[in-house]
């Protein structure tokens, strides 16, 4: 069965570090690849997303994420963080053609300490 | 302005007793999707109706239905809610369910959280 695998399940860091948290997922097909935060209290929102093209792809509030098809991974960066970051990030993958619909990973939470 | 709205946030219910929730959107999508998350777990597609037409997660258990009067509204009913049904329940929306990265972006609701008594 499909799956999304986060790596990290809690991260702590200072403001003004980099961040880098993995996602790797297992399907072989074309995909969607998502990145969703959920900040304390809100929705999970939509943070970045590719579809194809640059694998490079930049999202919101200066998150980017970068497609590696012979890794299976889309992880997401952040040069600087900053402690309005502090957040549970979700990576999601789906089928282009339909075979499975949007799968989730099981979250990372970030805090960021000021 | 709020595009996805369930209702209750908060729900309470006794073991076997039914509960329905609710989704609301003001987006027009073709697709409502119902995910159960629990602590610490990805949320897990329970089922999805792409306009009219409903499909069930082949793991989803008989327990859980769902019913789309129309575009706007989509509802999760519990039939007998046991102990470990209590988990947040998530709605979403996306204009469509394959395709681009665009089609299938999903826009989430706040969540209801079910815990059962």
């Amino acid at each position: 069965a499909q799956s999304v695998s986060q790596h990290n399940h809690h991260v702590i860091l200072s403001e003004a570090a980099s961040l880098e948290l993995g996602c790797n997922y297992s399907y072989g097909g074309t995909v969607n690849l998502f990145w969703y935060v959920q900040y304390p209290g809100q929705h999970l929102q939509l943070l970045l997303k590719y579809f194809s093209g640059d694998p490079l792809v930049k999202g919101i509030k200066g998150f980017e994420a970068e497609f590696i098809k012979s890794k299976f991974s889309f992880n997401l960066r952040k040069p600087s963080v900053q402690w309005s970051d502090t957040a549970e990030y979700f990576c999601a993958v789906n089928d282009r053609t339909g075979g499975f619909k949007t799968i989730f990973g099981a979250g990372t939470r970030l805090f960021v300490k000021a | 302005d709020a595009m996805v709205i369930q209702n209750p946030r908060y729900q309470v219910t006794q073991f076997g007793k039914p509960v329905t929730l609710s989704c609301s959107q003001t987006l027009n999508h073709n697709v409502m999707y119902w995910y159960q998350q629990k602590s610490s777990q990805a949320p897990k597609l329970l089922f999805h109706y792409y306009d009219k037409d409903f499909n069930n997660e082949a793991d989803t258990p008989d327990n859980f239905q769902s019913r789309r009067p129309n575009t706007s509204f989509c509802f999760l009913d519990i039939r007998s809610p046991g102990l470990g049904d209590a988990a947040m329940y998530l709605c979403a929306t996306s204009r469509d369910h394959t395709g681009t990265a665009e089609n299938t972006e999903a826009f989430f609701g706040q969540g209801t959280r079910l815990t059962v008594v």
